[in-house]
């Protein structure tokens, strides 16, 4: 089982505000990672380094971490933001170097 | 511009073995490790491991010892997964991404996936 535990779903409506949580031991001494994944589709990453967005992300997608949990924000979702979306980070059991949360899906209503 | 294109869909029995090839383009090849992660339908995204471009080492993951084969060929820029004694439950989408490290002020690095193929079919029946 994953080290990293998201909800499996949440739900908001256009132009509101979504928060994806992801916990986890190891999130308090590592970075946490935001990838999008839409239907059909490859993953993509929206935030690094707990609150980085690269340049051709959205400025409505923030990250935000506290102790052992990282938080994605989508202000002002819109119907393009219905997605999968995967946390990760390295794994502190030392079991495998990289684990992925089990992933929330966004819906938007 | 930076792609990584991957092989197209395969279909094998169970017991075979399957070799699917991820061509990077863009950017220097044996800058950027590679990174495997399989995606079973309608499940979470697991993390196969990596092989370095540079030294072609790789890591497996836990669940990934034995059966999975990193590889590479760096004349053609290319990434390979191979899959042996295949099984039912093998099948899944498997993507290569390409892993960016970028580095700290204490002098250690963080890094993460920030180019992914657009993903390998694999199915496995009898």
């Amino acid at each position: 089982s994953s080290g990293l535990i998201q909800p499996p779903s949440v739900s908001v409506s256009p132009g509101q505000t979504a928060k994806i949580t992801c916990s986890g031991e190891a999130l308090s001494k590592h970075f946490g990672y935001w990838y999008q994944q839409k239907p059909g589709q490859a993953p993509m990453v929206v935030i690094y380094k707990d609150d980085e967005r690269p340049s051709d992300i959205p400025e409505r997608f923030s990250g935000s971490s506290s102790g052992t949990t990282v938080t994605l924000t989508i202000s002002g979702v819109q119907a393009e933001d219905e997605a999968d979306y995967y946390c990760q980070s390295p794994d502190i059991s030392g079991t495998n170097l990289w684990v992925f949360g089990g992933g929330t899906r966004l819906t938007v209503l | 511009q930076v792609q990584l294109v991957q092989s197209g869909s395969e279909l094998k029995k169970p017991g075979a073995s399957v070799k699917i090839s991820c061509k990077a383009s863009g950017y220097i090849f044996s800058n950027y490790t590679m990174n495997w992660v399989r995606q079973a339908p309608g499940q979470g995204l697991e993390w196969m491991g990596w092989i370095s471009t540079d030294t072609g080492i790789p890591t497996y993951a836990q669940g990934f010892k034995g059966r999975f084969v990193f590889s590479l060929d760096t004349s053609v820029t290319t990434a390979y997964l191979q899959l042996d004694s295949l099984k039912v439950e093998d099948t899944a989408v498997y993507y290569c991404a390409r892993i960016k490290v970028l580095p700290l002020h204490d002098g250690t690095y963080y890094y993460y996936m920030d180019v992914w193929g657009k993903g390998t079919t694999v199915t496995v029946s009898s």
